[in-house]
């Protein structure tokens, strides 16, 4: 089965600086790859996804580019904001495939 | 805007004992799932379910473990004999057509 893998599992910056967080997946065949942002006791919510047919896509200060080669995926915040603080959690399936896998997340901190 | 609901928010449990959790996925989604997520670790997938069957299990989803939509609207996840290592969060998800889930708040179990 699919299995992703994240790092750093923490990260900390200053406000308006940029954060970055990779991910590698296992499984060639995967797809698509969402990230998801949870902020302590809340449900994880979608903050951007990307399918394998584009090799980078752009929302405001977010990010994300994928290398299907590699087979590594990457966020990208800029101009981080301490609201931006909490825990990203990249993952992987196969469009139509019911297995999603997650990454182990990172905890972001940004500091005022 | 829809959201995914979960009920109860938190469930407290003798060892040994039955669980029921309670999820409404969004109307015209078809595709729903349970993940789990113990304090502070990643989030894991259990099971999917669509068009009244298991679509995909993992290999968390043992044979205590069932899933069962009763009516047009609920999807529920029952543990037939809670175990202590069962205490987590449980997170209901459903599917829009472009493969985005959106997830439910959450139920914390806590195995006593």
């Amino acid at each position: 089965g699919e299995n992703v893998e994240q790092h750093p599992s923490t990260l900390s910056v200053q406000e308006g600086d940029s954060a970055v967080i990779k991910c590698t997946y296992s499984d060639s065949a995967s797809n698509y790859f969402p990230w998801y942002k949870q902020e302590l006791g809340k449900r994880p919510q979608l903050i951007i996804d990307i399918r394998s047919n584009v090799g980078e896509k752009k929302d405001q200060r977010i990010a994300v580019t994928l290398n299907k080669t590699a087979k590594h995926f990457s966020l990208h915040i800029t101009e981080t904001q301490p609201e931006d603080s909490a825990v990203y959690f990249c993952a992987a399936s196969r469009q139509g495939n019911n297995d999603m896998r997650f990454g182990a997340g990172t905890r972001l901190t940004v500091k005022p | 805007e829809p959201e995914v609901t979960q009920t109860p928010s938190h469930q407290v449990t003798q060892m040994g004992q039955e669980v029921i959790l309670r999820c409404v996925p969004i109307s015209n989604h078809l595709y729903f799932y349970w993940y789990r997520q113990i304090l502070g670790q990643k989030v894991e997938f259990l099971v999917s379910f669509y068009n009244n069957e298991i679509s995909e299990k993992s290999e968390i989803f043992d044979d205590q473990f069932s899933v069962e939509r009763p009516d047009g609207s609920n999807f529920t996840l029952k543990i037939r004999s809670t175990k202590l290592e069962d205490s987590a969060m449980y997170f209901c998800a459903s599917r829009d057509p472009g493969n985005i889930q959106y997830f439910g708040a959450g139920t914390r179990l806590s195995v006593l």
